[in-house]
């Protein structure tokens, strides 16, 4: 089985710009979710999808946004782009909702440069 | 909302010694705690959990610990390889928020 796929894997953008990022789900999982890698911050969680449906969202400003089409991909879009968005974000991927209760596959992310 | 604090940020320890990291979280109603690793350049990977159920789980050289009472959890490695350098990553799930609330991690370095 392939695991979670995300790409582009790395890119480069400048202040202002938006970008959108890919996310393809372990076969039959139906929950994406997405989070922000910062050097000393963690993982910070950014939404949650489920039948295409965003389920949960986490303390980011609506620049930020994602969308789940029917196959259960998964896009992000950052718009205005700002030095701060520099990071990795990693996609995962679970069999159902709720992935806060069972294991979450990760995706090896995409990794943003903001000029 | 739901808070994760990691300790200690930074462990480096002798091969073949034990190693603790140890988590507290906000949340009562938080009954999931998973713990995550994440080698230098690749995606976080799933090592073990525990459920509010029990308050202990051992796999190998890997143990977590959950005390619900003071909410705190603890993941211990006994016989440390040079393999277990990695970031580790604690989470506190199942509660109020929906979604998985990690820590900031732990970077483990283990010296031959």
């Amino acid at each position: 089985k392939a695991g979670v796929t995300q790409t582009p894997r790395y890119l480069i953008k400048t202040r202002g710009q938006q970008v959108t990022l890919s996310c393809s789900p372990i076969s039959g999982h139906r929950s994406v979710s997405w989070y922000q890698q910062t050097p000393g911050q963690g993982l910070q969680f950014l939404f949650e999808y489920f039948s295409e449906t965003q389920r949960n969202k986490g303390n980011f400003p609506g620049r930020f946004s994602g969308r789940q089409f029917s196959n259960s991909r998964s896009e992000m879009n950052v718009s205005t782009l700002e030095l701060g968005d520099s990071a990795l974000y990693l996609c995962a991927s679970s069999l159902n909702l709720g992935t806060n209760t069972g294991e979450l596959f990760f995706g090896e992310g995409s990794r943003l440069t903001v000029l | 909302g739901e808070n994760v604090e990691q300790h200690p940020s930074t462990l480096s320890v002798q091969e073949g010694d034990s190693a603790v990291i140890k988590c507290t979280y906000s949340d009562s109603a938080s009954n999931y705690f998973p713990w995550y690793k994440q080698e230098l350049g690749k995606r976080p990977q799933l090592i073990i959990d525990i459920r509010s159920n029990v308050g202990e789980k051992k796999d190998q050289r890997i143990a977590v610990t959950l005390n619900k009472t003071a909410k705190h959890f603890s993941l211990h490695i006994t016989e440390t390889q040079p393999e277990d350098s990695a970031v580790y990553f604690c989470a506190a799930g199942g509660g109020s928020q929906g979604n998985l609330i990690f820590g900031k991690g732990t970077k483990l370095s283990v010296k031959p």
